[in-house]
């Protein structure tokens, strides 16, 4: 069975710090994705990034980087100079293969870690 | 906006009645995924589809069916409804396993 663990219930930091948010996963797929998802107070789910198995570079994107090692098999999202509009509730969350894999398609999701910046 | 389209927003129904859910795909996107969200559960993975069929099921309630028509929209009937159905209930569609999968706004279902 598949298995995402955010142990970061909520983090509160002040405006402008830079913040790791921790993502440990469990699959026994050989290929699966990997996902960041952001679900700010109205509620949607913001896609962030989608990293595959087989690619280990990290990403950054603006303030935002990620850093996936399948070693640790852990897939960390980093805000550097954090700002008020990153608060929100961010959520880890794996994929198996699809039709290369076994059981659901579907996402696993973390319990999320709820990010407050405090201005 | 993610393109996946949901409605209703809101709704608010008596124990015991049936709703229906209703969610318009990306377009090009043939994989439909139903999930909800509930404070004690989390989110959790209902059902997905591929082009008409159902393709995986997770954590659905017998009380709970889903369907993907011929145009790719995707229904999700939830009946006999408990006070502990209410959740957000989400759609999201991509255009085959393992890809990009994009979520709609969600519907928020209150059971009274």
């Amino acid at each position: 069975a598949q298995k995402v663990t955010q142990a970061q219930t909520e983090i509160s930091v002040v405006e402008k710090e830079d913040v790791t948010l921790d993502c440990v996963y469990e699959t026994r797929d050989t290929t699966y994705y990997l996902f960041w998802y952001k679900q700010p107070p109205s509620g949607e789910l913001v896609f962030l990034i989608r990293r595959n198995s087989f690619d280990e570079q990290n990403e950054i994107s603006g303030r935002y980087s990620w850093n996936f090692q399948k070693s640790t098999s852990s897939f960390n999202f980093t805000i550097t100079a954090s700002q008020v509009v990153d608060s929100a509730v961010y959520f880890c969350a794996l994929s198996g293969g699809g039709y290369s894999g076994g059981g659901a398609d579907g996402l696993t999701f973390g319990k999320g870690t709820h990010l407050i910046i405090q201005p | 906006d993610s393109g996946v389209t949901q409605t209703p927003k809101h709704l608010i129904t008596a124990t015991g009645q049936r709703v229906t859910l209703r969610c318009s795909p990306r377009s090009g996107d043939l994989s439909v995924y139903w999930y909800q969200q509930s404070l004690d559960q989390g989110l959790q993975f209902l059902i997905q589809y591929y082009n008409g069929e159902e393709r995986a099921k997770g954590n659905i309630l017998e009380r709970f069916s889903a369907q993907q028509f011929p145009d790719l929209h995707s229904e999700l009937n939830l009946s006999s409804l408990e006070l502990g159905d209410s959740a957000l209930y989400f759609c999201a569609s991509s255009i085959r396993a393992g890809n990009t999968i994009y979520f709609g706004e969600g519907s928020w279902l209150t059971v009274v």
